[in-house]
């Protein structure tokens, strides 16, 4: 079946540093993929999503680009904040059905 | 602005109580569902429900139920509550679109079971 896999966390990191968080996927057909964050507290939020290959989602100064060749959409970011510190989702869609598939979530922690 | 609520944010009970934890959108929304977030393992699809009256089963629906009695609302039942349904629980719902529609959450329900 389908499954998405991202790196484990927590990813610690001082502000204004680089980011990426890794997410790979397996999927029959053509899936569309999506991060979402879940800051402290607060259930999940679209962060961003691409719905087909070589599409880049971008939002808030985070990008990533679907790469079917790599099964690949790892998020990044050129210069984190502290506000960012929150847990990141890798998650698919597949064509015709409404049941996402999420990835085991990254902790993120910025410090000042 | 588009809302998703549930009725608790922490909850308590014992084993073997029945639980009812609801759901409420006020965006019209025909698709509602329900997830369970555990460390390690993500969220996972319980139950969801494409209309009124109308469900289907996740990829964990054992051990739960739910009803739609009205298209805003959306209950899910643990007819008796076990330890290892201690858990942080996620509403979402979306609307019917030929292509992806996005999935708005609620601030999920923190449930322990003694």
């Amino acid at each position: 079946g389908d499954s998405v896999t991202q790196m484990e966390g927590p990813v610690t990191l001082s502000e204004e540093a680089f980011l990426t968080i890794n997410c790979t996927y397996t999927a029959t057909g053509y899936p569309s993929l999506f991060w979402y964050v879940q800051y402290p507290g607060e259930g999940l939020q679209l962060l961003l999503k691409a719905t087909k290959a070589d599409d880049k989602g971008s939002n808030k100064g985070f990008e990533a680009t679907y790469r079917k060749e790599t099964t690949s959409f790892h998020l990044e970011k050129g210069s984190v904040q502290v506000s960012d510190s929150a847990v990141y989702f890798c998650a698919l869609l597949n064509t015709g059905f409404q049941k996402l598939v999420f990835g085991t979530g990254t902790r993120l922690l910025v410090s000042p | 602005d588009v809302k998703v609520t549930q009725s608790s944010r922490y909850l308590v009970k014992r084993t073997g109580e029945k639980v009812f934890l609801e759901c409420v959108q006020d965006m019209d929304h025909e698709n509602m569902f329900w997830y369970r977030q555990d460390p390690g393992l993500g969220l996972r699809l319980i139950y969801f429900s494409y209309d009124v009256k109308m469900k289907e089963k996740g990829d964990i629906p054992e051990g739960y139920s739910v009803s739609r009695e009205k298209k805003e609302r959306f209950s899910l039942i643990l007819e008796s509550a076990s330890t290892n349904q201690t858990s942080m629980y996620l509403c979402a719902s979306s609307r019917v679109a030929g292509g992806y529609s996005e999935q708005f959450f609620g601030p999920g329900t923190r449930l322990t079971v003694l």
